[in-house]
Protein backbone atom coordinates (compact mmCIF):
# COMPACT_ATOMS: atom_id res chain seq x y z
CA UNK A 1 0.00 0.00 0.00
CA UNK A 2 0.86 3.56 -0.50
CA UNK A 3 0.47 4.52 2.69
CA UNK A 4 -1.28 7.75 3.31
CA UNK A 5 -1.40 10.38 0.69
CA UNK A 6 -1.82 13.96 0.99
CA UNK A 7 -2.02 16.66 -1.59
CA UNK A 8 -0.72 19.59 -2.33
CA UNK A 9 2.79 18.88 -0.41
CA UNK A 10 3.15 22.68 -0.26
CA UNK A 11 0.38 25.42 -0.71
CA UNK A 12 1.13 29.38 -0.48
CA UNK A 13 -1.65 31.50 -1.31
CA UNK A 14 -3.23 35.08 -0.33
CA UNK A 15 -5.35 35.78 2.93
CA UNK A 16 -9.25 35.36 1.66
CA UNK A 17 -8.61 32.75 -0.71
CA UNK A 18 -10.34 29.64 -0.52
CA UNK A 19 -7.47 26.77 0.24
CA UNK A 20 -8.75 22.63 -0.33
CA UNK A 21 -6.63 20.20 0.86
CA UNK A 22 -6.61 16.41 -0.09
CA UNK A 23 -6.32 13.10 1.48
CA UNK A 24 -6.65 9.47 0.32
CA UNK A 25 -6.62 7.12 3.09
CA UNK A 26 -4.87 3.47 3.72
CA UNK A 27 -7.54 1.19 1.88
CA UNK A 28 -9.63 -0.59 4.88
CA UNK A 29 -9.15 1.97 6.98
CA UNK A 30 -12.37 2.56 8.94
CA UNK A 31 -11.21 6.16 10.73
CA UNK A 32 -9.75 9.22 9.01
CA UNK A 33 -8.04 11.87 11.12
CA UNK A 34 -7.08 15.21 10.42
CA UNK A 35 -4.99 17.78 12.62
CA UNK A 36 -2.44 20.70 12.30
CA UNK A 37 0.39 21.76 13.80
CA UNK A 38 1.86 24.73 14.89
CA UNK A 39 4.93 25.61 17.11
CA UNK A 40 2.70 27.32 19.54
CA UNK A 41 -0.10 24.49 19.68
CA UNK A 42 1.60 21.52 18.78
CA UNK A 43 -0.29 18.40 17.19
CA UNK A 44 -4.39 19.33 17.12
CA UNK A 45 -7.09 17.26 16.67
CA UNK A 46 -9.51 19.03 14.27
CA UNK A 47 -12.05 16.39 12.94
CA UNK A 48 -12.42 12.92 12.53
CA UNK A 49 -14.52 10.08 10.74
CA UNK A 50 -15.35 6.67 11.65
CA UNK A 51 -17.02 5.03 8.11
CA UNK A 52 -17.05 8.30 6.58
CA UNK A 53 -19.31 9.76 9.26
CA UNK A 54 -17.78 12.87 11.27
CA UNK A 55 -17.77 11.54 14.73
CA UNK A 56 -16.09 14.50 16.08
CA UNK A 57 -15.17 18.09 14.99
CA UNK A 58 -14.67 19.99 18.35
CA UNK A 59 -11.30 20.29 17.26
CA UNK A 60 -12.47 22.63 14.30
CA UNK A 61 -11.51 26.09 14.85
CA UNK A 62 -13.81 28.19 13.31
CA UNK A 63 -17.23 28.07 10.54
CA UNK A 64 -14.02 29.18 8.15
CA UNK A 65 -13.11 25.30 8.52
CA UNK A 66 -15.21 22.32 6.90
CA UNK A 67 -14.41 18.94 6.11
CA UNK A 68 -15.89 16.22 4.17
CA UNK A 69 -15.35 12.61 3.49
CA UNK A 70 -17.93 11.59 0.37
CA UNK A 71 -16.74 8.18 0.55
CA UNK A 72 -14.25 6.13 2.03
CA UNK A 73 -11.25 6.76 -0.47
CA UNK A 74 -11.06 10.56 -0.18
CA UNK A 75 -11.44 13.40 2.08
CA UNK A 76 -10.51 17.02 2.10
CA UNK A 77 -10.48 19.76 4.21
CA UNK A 78 -11.19 23.43 3.30
CA UNK A 79 -10.57 26.78 4.48
CA UNK A 80 -12.99 29.53 3.14
CA UNK A 81 -11.17 32.36 3.60
CA UNK A 82 -8.05 31.85 4.89
CA UNK A 83 -6.31 34.02 6.66
CA UNK A 84 -2.50 34.18 7.97
CA UNK A 85 -2.99 32.48 11.66
CA UNK A 86 -4.34 29.38 9.18
CA UNK A 87 -0.46 29.05 8.42
CA UNK A 88 0.78 25.78 9.60
CA UNK A 89 1.33 21.98 8.32
CA UNK A 90 -1.66 19.60 8.20
CA UNK A 91 -2.10 16.33 8.51
CA UNK A 92 -3.99 13.50 7.71
CA UNK A 93 -3.94 9.97 9.02
CA UNK A 94 -6.34 6.94 9.15
CA UNK A 95 -6.50 4.11 11.22
CA UNK A 96 -8.22 0.25 10.73
CA UNK A 97 -9.60 0.36 14.13
CA UNK A 98 -9.37 1.43 17.51
CA UNK A 99 -6.33 -0.79 19.23
CA UNK A 100 -4.52 0.12 16.04
CA UNK A 101 -1.92 2.75 15.35
CA UNK A 102 -2.74 5.44 12.79
CA UNK A 103 -0.80 6.09 9.85
CA UNK A 104 0.41 9.20 9.11
CA UNK A 105 0.18 11.24 5.39
CA UNK A 106 3.19 13.38 4.95
CA UNK A 107 1.70 16.56 5.16
CA UNK A 108 0.74 19.87 3.90
CA UNK A 109 2.58 22.46 5.06
CA UNK A 110 -0.05 26.13 4.06
CA UNK A 111 1.39 29.54 3.98
CA UNK A 112 -1.25 32.18 3.86
CA UNK A 113 0.08 36.09 3.54
CA UNK B 1 -11.80 12.18 28.10
CA UNK B 2 -8.08 11.63 27.51
CA UNK B 3 -4.66 13.84 27.65
CA UNK B 4 -1.08 13.60 27.12
CA UNK B 5 1.02 15.78 28.92
CA UNK B 6 5.04 14.91 27.87
CA UNK B 7 7.80 16.63 30.66
CA UNK B 8 10.22 18.56 28.60
CA UNK B 9 9.90 20.41 25.10
CA UNK B 10 13.29 19.76 24.69
CA UNK B 11 15.82 16.77 26.12
CA UNK B 12 19.98 16.54 25.61
CA UNK B 13 21.70 13.64 25.77
CA UNK B 14 25.05 12.73 25.04
CA UNK B 15 25.36 10.37 22.62
CA UNK B 16 25.59 6.70 23.93
CA UNK B 17 24.15 7.92 26.97
CA UNK B 18 20.71 6.74 28.25
CA UNK B 19 17.20 8.70 26.22
CA UNK B 20 14.44 9.14 28.75
CA UNK B 21 11.15 10.77 27.06
CA UNK B 22 8.26 11.04 30.30
CA UNK B 23 4.96 10.76 29.08
CA UNK B 24 1.84 11.02 31.75
CA UNK B 25 -1.70 10.38 30.31
CA UNK B 26 -5.13 10.97 31.72
CA UNK B 27 -7.84 8.74 30.27
CA UNK B 28 -11.37 7.83 32.00
CA UNK B 29 -11.27 4.31 30.06
CA UNK B 30 -8.18 1.76 29.44
CA UNK B 31 -6.05 3.49 27.35
CA UNK B 32 -4.38 2.56 24.49
CA UNK B 33 -0.66 4.11 23.86
CA UNK B 34 2.09 5.49 21.47
CA UNK B 35 4.65 6.65 20.86
CA UNK B 36 5.62 8.51 17.42
CA UNK B 37 8.38 10.12 16.35
CA UNK B 38 8.80 12.91 13.84
CA UNK B 39 11.96 13.43 11.40
CA UNK B 40 11.95 17.09 9.91
CA UNK B 41 9.36 17.71 7.11
CA UNK B 42 8.11 14.54 7.45
CA UNK B 43 5.38 12.92 9.17
CA UNK B 44 4.46 10.80 12.24
CA UNK B 45 5.77 7.21 12.51
CA UNK B 46 4.95 4.89 15.20
CA UNK B 47 7.66 3.84 17.66
CA UNK B 48 5.59 1.29 19.57
CA UNK B 49 2.41 0.82 21.00
CA UNK B 50 0.55 -0.36 24.05
CA UNK B 51 -2.68 -2.00 23.71
CA UNK B 52 -3.09 -5.30 26.03
CA UNK B 53 -0.79 -7.59 27.59
CA UNK B 54 2.41 -6.89 28.48
CA UNK B 55 3.51 -3.33 29.89
CA UNK B 56 6.90 -3.76 28.79
CA UNK B 57 6.60 -2.77 24.79
CA UNK B 58 9.67 -2.91 22.33
CA UNK B 59 9.89 -0.62 19.29
CA UNK B 60 11.68 0.31 16.79
CA UNK B 61 15.14 1.54 16.35
CA UNK B 62 16.26 -0.05 20.18
CA UNK B 63 13.54 2.33 22.17
CA UNK B 64 10.77 0.51 24.50
CA UNK B 65 8.43 2.06 26.83
CA UNK B 66 6.86 0.40 30.41
CA UNK B 67 3.11 0.87 31.00
CA UNK B 68 2.78 2.05 34.33
CA UNK B 69 -1.11 2.02 35.78
CA UNK B 70 -0.48 3.36 39.02
CA UNK B 71 1.19 6.19 38.11
CA UNK B 72 -0.32 6.94 34.62
CA UNK B 73 2.80 7.50 33.00
CA UNK B 74 4.13 6.01 29.47
CA UNK B 75 7.85 6.85 29.45
CA UNK B 76 9.89 5.83 26.16
CA UNK B 77 13.52 4.86 27.12
CA UNK B 78 16.74 3.98 24.98
CA UNK B 79 19.50 2.49 26.22
CA UNK B 80 22.13 4.23 24.10
CA UNK B 81 21.54 7.32 22.06
CA UNK B 82 22.28 7.42 18.10
CA UNK B 83 22.97 11.00 16.20
CA UNK B 84 20.30 9.48 13.96
CA UNK B 85 17.40 9.12 17.17
CA UNK B 86 17.59 13.87 17.05
CA UNK B 87 13.75 13.80 15.94
CA UNK B 88 10.83 14.58 17.87
CA UNK B 89 9.01 12.62 19.85
CA UNK B 90 5.42 12.35 20.21
CA UNK B 91 3.45 10.57 22.88
CA UNK B 92 -0.57 9.64 22.24
CA UNK B 93 -3.26 8.31 23.94
CA UNK B 94 -6.64 6.32 22.43
CA UNK B 95 -9.62 4.67 24.47
CA UNK B 96 -11.38 1.30 23.86
CA UNK B 97 -14.59 3.07 23.58
CA UNK B 98 -14.22 5.76 20.22
CA UNK B 99 -10.77 6.15 17.60
CA UNK B 100 -10.18 9.33 18.97
CA UNK B 101 -6.02 9.89 19.42
CA UNK B 102 -5.01 12.50 21.44
CA UNK B 103 -1.60 13.91 21.27
CA UNK B 104 1.29 15.18 23.53
CA UNK B 105 2.78 18.60 22.50
CA UNK B 106 6.28 16.82 21.78
CA UNK B 107 9.52 16.29 23.02
CA UNK B 108 12.74 17.41 20.59
CA UNK B 109 15.54 15.00 21.13
CA UNK B 110 18.69 16.53 20.75
CA UNK B 111 21.90 14.22 20.67
CA UNK B 112 25.61 15.89 21.62
CA UNK B 113 28.38 14.73 20.18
Amino acid sequence: DAGVIQSPRHEVTEMGQEVTLRCKPISGHNSLFWYRQTMMRGLELLIYFNNNVPIDDSGMPEDRFSAKMPNASFSTLKIQPSEPRDSAVYFCASRRDMNTEAFFGQGTRLTVV
Amino acid sequence: AQSVTQLGSHVSVSEGALVLLRCNYSSSVPPYLFWYVQYPNQGLQLLLKYTTGATLVKGINGFEAEFKKSETSFHLTKPSAHMSDAAEYFCAVSGNRDDKIIFGKGTRLHILP
